[in-house]
Parts: structure tokens; sequence; C-alpha cells
């Protein structure tokens, strides 16, 4: 099973439009992430939920909407999607926000990302 | 504001070959490090994590060492295999706070291992 799920892997749309990438975790992670990859790879956190409550959100358009309706699940929507929108999107969970203190090498887990095209 | 720094941006080295990838960032106030592997079309895998009190971490052929200090890390392969080639990517960790999380990544250092 895989442990953090995204869905769609590819999008491609047009200029203007509405549209949404869900993520799942199966691992009974507290905190969930979205971070976005763009063209020159660097990623950069964009919101952060913790149990379904908002603590990161990072200078992001109102445009892009997180949705987290139990704590193994957090949507991304985006509105009126702009052509410097286009870039993957990754979806992390870890175990809690102080999941820091943990150590070993998975603190973070990440999705295989969804590749968002704006025409 | 923390910038992460990645040298080289590419590597390519013939199959065996011992390697050393670096990662510098500008604000040594940490919680740790962590160096991920991302392969195409995939997501990213943790390999190793550096908390801030440590100077080095070993997994199989691999060991990446911190000098908080001096804002570097360096992640050293050994004997290099096709199978390591890879984007590999260096992230720093704010310090602990109870907003949460947050990384701070490089942008990366793509690597070839040819046979």
């Amino acid at each position: 099973d895989t442990a953090v799920s995204q869905t769609p892997k590819y999008l491609v749309t047009q200029m203007g439009n509405d549209k949404s990438i869900k993520c799942e975790q199966n691992l009974g992670h507290d905190t969930m992430y979205w971070y976005k990859q763009d063209s020159k790879k660097f990623l950069k956190i964009m919101f952060s939920y913790n149990n379904k409550e908002l603590i990161i959100n990072e200078t992001v358009p109102n445009r892009f909407s997180p949705k987290s309706p139990d704590k193994a699940h957090l949507n991304l929507h985006i509105n009126s999607l702009e052509l410097g929108d286009s870039a993957v999107y990754f979806c992390a969970s870890s175990p809690r926000a102080s999941g820091w203190a943990l150590s070993g090498a998975n603190v973070l887990t990440f999705g295989a990302g969804s590749r968002l095209t704006v025409l | 504001k923390q910038e992460v720094t990645q040298i080289p941006a590419a590597l390519s080295v013939p199959e065996g070959e011992n390697l050393v990838l670096n990662c510098s960032f500008t604000d040594s106030a940490i919680y740790n490090l962590q160096w991920f592997r991302q392969d195409p079309g995939k997501g990213l895998t943790s390999l190793l994590l550096i908390q801030s009190s440590q100077r080095e971490q070993t997994s199989g052929r691999l060991n990446a060492s911190l000098d908080k200090s001096s804002g570097r890390s360096t992640l050293y392969i050994a004997a290099s295999q096709p199978g390591d080639s890879a984007t590999y990517l260096c992230a720093v960790g704010r310090q602990w706070e109870t907003s949460g999380s947050r990384l701070t990544f490089g942008e990366g250092t793509q690597l070839t291992v040819n046979p």
C-alpha cells in the first residue's frame, strides 16, 4: 500500500480553470504538508495542517485553498489557474508537528507528486 | 531568510567511484538537516537525518556530515552504482516551534553514475 498517495499524477488544463489535487496518507500521521517544486527544482512549503488545523500558510496566493476533511486527507484546490502555477506539487506527512523530536531517517514521507501544466 | 545551496548542480561519474555532494546554508539556527533522493516521476525518499547536535550519520554506503557553525553538510557516497543515479536534495529544518515543521530545500545535485 502506498503510504502517501496523490491524485491525479498528471494534470493539464487551461488558464482560468479551477482544479483540485487530492492527497491521502495511511500512516496515521497527524501532520500533512503541500510543497511546490518549480521549474528550477526548488521545493518550497505552501501549507501545513496538524490534525485538520492549518499551522503553516506561507506566502501563497489566496487562489490556493487547502482543505483537510480529516487528518488522513489534505486536498489542494486552485482557482483561476495561471501559467505560473505550472509545477509539481508534493504532498507529505509526518507523525506530528513536533516530529523533529524523532530520530530516524523518515520524519517526512512524501507522495510521488502531481505535475500540473497550465496552458 | 534561510537559503540552501547545493554544489555541483550536476555530476557524472563512472561506476565504482567515491563522490561527495555539498550543501551549504546561510542560517546556522537549524534543528536538523536531511538528505533526500528524488527519482524522476517519483516522490522524495529520505536518506539521512542529522540532528543539529550531531556531526554525522551513516547508512550503508552513505555518510552525511554536518558542520553547523560553518553552515555546511556533505553527503559522501562510496563505491557508486548506476542505481544511485538520481537527484539528491539537501533540506534544513527550522528551529523547532509549535507552529509546525518547515524544511528549506536546496536546488539539488543531479547525479549520473555510468556503468
